[in-house]
Parts: C-alpha cells; sequence; structure tokens
C-alpha cells in the first residue's frame, strides 16, 4: 500500500491551462502539505492543511489553490498556468513535524 | 538568510570512505531537526532525526549543535547505494507545521 499517493507522475500543458494534481494518505496523519521542488532542487513549502484547516500559506500566486475534501485528501489546482510553475510538485503529510514528513512520488509538471 | 544552509558540494568519495556534512540554520527557536535523502528523480526519504544528544544508525551519525545552530550527518564506510542527494531539515518559526530543507548536497560514490 502507497502511504501517500499523489496523481498524475507527469503532467504536460500548455500556458494558460487549468490543471489538478490529487494527493492522497492512509497514514492517519493529521496535516499535509504542498512542496515545490524547481530545476535547482531547491524544495519549498507552499501549502500545509491541518484538519481542513489552511494553517500555512507562503507567497505562493493565488492562482495556486488548494482543497481538501477530508484529511485524507489534498488537492491542488493550478489556474492559468505560466512557464515558470514548470516543477516537480511533492505532496507530503505528517503527524507533527516532530517526525518528520512522509512524501508522495512527486508529479513532474512541464508547461510548454 | 535562507532558513538552512548547506555545501551543495558535489562530493565525490570512493567506496569505504567517511564523509560529512554540515549544514547551518537561522532560527535559534527550532526544536526538530532532520536529515533526508533524496535519490535522482525520486522523493525525499527520511534518513534519520537528528536529536541534541546526537544518535547513530548504523553508519550514519548526526550532531547537532544548537548554541552554533548546526547540524551534521556523518557516513561511515561509504556505499555505492549512498549515493544521493542530502538534505538538512528544521522546522521553522512560522508554525508548527513548517519543515524547511536545505538545498541539499549531493554525494557521488565512486568504485
Amino acid at each position: 500500500d502507497t502511504a501517500v499517493s499523489q496523481t498524475p507522475k507527469y503532467l504536460v500543458t500548455q500556458m494558460g491551462n487549468d490543471k489538478s494534481i490529487k494527493c492522497e494518505q492512509n497514514l492517519g496523519h493529521d496535516t499535509m502539505y504542498w512542496y515545490k521542488q524547481d530545476s535547482k532542487k531547491f524544495l519549498k513549502i507552499m501549502f500545509s492543511y491541518n484538519n481542513k484547516e489552511l494553517i500555512i500559506n507562503e507567497t505562493v500566486p493565488n492562482r495556486f489553490s488548494p482543497k481538501s475534501p477530508d484529511k485524507a485528501h489534498l488537492n491542488l489546482h493550478i489556474n492559468s498556468l505560466e512557464l515558470g510553475d514548470s516543477a516537480v510538485y511533492f505532496c507530503a503529510s505528517s503527524f507533527s513535524t516532530l517526525q518528520g514528513y512522509t512524501f508522495g512520488s512527486g508529479t513532474r509538471l512541464t508547461v510548454v | 538568510r535562507k532558513e538552512v544552509e548547506q555545501d551543495p558540494g558535489p562530493f565525490n568519495v570512493p567506496e569505504g570512505a567517511t564523509v560529512a556534512f554540515n549544514c547551518t540554520y537561522s532560527n535559534s527557536a527550532s526544536q526538530s531537526f532532520f536529515w533526508y535523502r533524496q535519490d535522482c528523480r525520486k522523493e525525499p526519504k527520511l534518513l534519520m532525526s537528528v536529536y541534541s544528544s546526537g544518535n547513530e544508525d548504523g553508519r550514519f551519525t548526526a550532531q547537532l549543535n544548537r548554541a552554533s545552530q548546526y547540524i551534521s550527518l556523518l557516513i561511515r564506510d561509504s556505499k555505492l547505494s549512498d549515493s544521493a542527494t542530502y538534505l538538512c531539515v528544521v522546522n521553522g518559526h512560522r508554525g508548527a507545521n513548517n519543515l524547511f530543507f536545505g538545498t541539499g548536497t549531493r554525494l557521488t560514490v565512486i568504485p
């Protein structure tokens, strides 16, 4: 059983399109996150959700919106995609930062 | 100033060598520290937590120096399978559930 699963694994799309990435965790964790890893391999937090409540919202464009139907799911919607959005997006979950995170396998987004 | 800074490397070492990675963090209030490993085109995976007293897991030893805000990872008897990028990770000041990742140190173990 995959602990944190995200789909799709690869996403190639044109500028201006709207796309979604789904994430599900079966670990019973309280908090889920989205991270972006750019071409320089730097991992930067975008959002985190704790019990369906957004508790961190870093300075990302409002074209990005997280949506959590329940505590096992945190989806990422991206509107009006731009070339600079090309990156690997990782979903993660945790009980708390004292225990570290478990990551999904990543979604490689390419905007052309 | 970045929350976590590490030498990006690359470190190229022969099999059997001992190699050490260091990182520094900016927030003196940080309480959780980790080393993650990331293989090429894979997700980061937790390697070990770092405790104030230092901790060891097989060939891996992690140390924390709170006074200097410095974390280290020592790998003894390097194996080819240790080749990866090692990420230093620290919890942040903006909230309890927020981890900051360093840019990673790339290690290649050479036969």
